[in-house]
């Protein structure tokens, strides 16, 4: 399964709203995640099953969609959200990773 | 809490096998639904499912990588490896190791990663 993410970057401000969207060639059902990785980390998982926030992320992380197309939306970009951030799919093997969106300072 | 290292050569010479093992702390690697697996990312590049294997030695792999990897486990030292043969250029990477967690349906803990560089 490929998975696709739009835009694959965007500048954004501080307090700004950003949302991001990850589509796969066939139906995920509700089986994909979102990660974020930060320059020299390691990836970091912020949403499971599509849109249950991983414990301790910020509420300003949310995710929504099934099937074949899924946002990730960040309410109010803080500082520490610039990053780049994948989406994966679960449903099936292999498990695929989308490129990733680059969110970077405006 | 559950922590995993990578450790293993950060230098492999061009068409030899790639090793690296991972080493769980803070917790059992036997624990019922987890699943242990390899990513690894390219230079600049996303990131690339290579495979899981749960304790009891069940795995599953990448096609893409299939016929060139083997990842095995120690449950009584709680490490599990990754051996990747006959590498090129391309397999020039950050290996992470990761914890797949079934009740998630997501690698919810990831090992720092290790750089390995393919050489001629």
């Amino acid at each position: 399964i490929q998975l696709t993410q739009s835009p694959s970057f965007l500048s954004a401000s501080v307090g700004g709203r950003v949302t991001m969207t990850c589509r796969a060639s066939q139906d995920v059902t509700s089986y994909l995640a979102w990660y974020q990785q930060k320059p020299g980390r390691a990836p970091n998982l912020l949403i499971y099953t599509a849109s249950t926030l991983q414990s301790g992320v910020p509420s300003r992380f949310s995710g929504s969609g099934s099937g074949t197309e899924f946002t990730l939306t960040i309410s109010s970009l803080q500082p520490d959200d610039f990053a780049t951030y994948y989406c994966q799919q679960v449903n099936n093997y292999p498990f695929t990773f989308g490129p990733g969106t680059k969110v970077d300072i405006k | 809490q559950l922590q995993l290292q990578e450790s293993g050569p950060g230098l492999v010479k061009l068409s030899e096998t790639l090793s690296l093992t991972c080493t769980v702390s803070g917790g059992s690697i036997t624990t019922s639904n987890y699943y242990w697996g390899w990513i690894r990312q390219a230079p600049g590049k996303g990131l690339e499912w290579i495979g899981y294997i749960y304790h009891s030695g069940s795995t599953n792999y990448n096609p893409s990588l299939k016929s060139r990897v083997t990842i095995s486990v120690d449950t009584s030292k709680n490490q599990f490896s990754l051996k990747l043969n006959s590498v090129t250029a391309a397999d020039t990477a950050v290996h992470y190791c990761a914890l797949y967690d079934v009740d998630f349906d997501a690698f919810t803990i990831w090992g720092q990663g290790r750089m390995v560089t393919v050489s001629s």
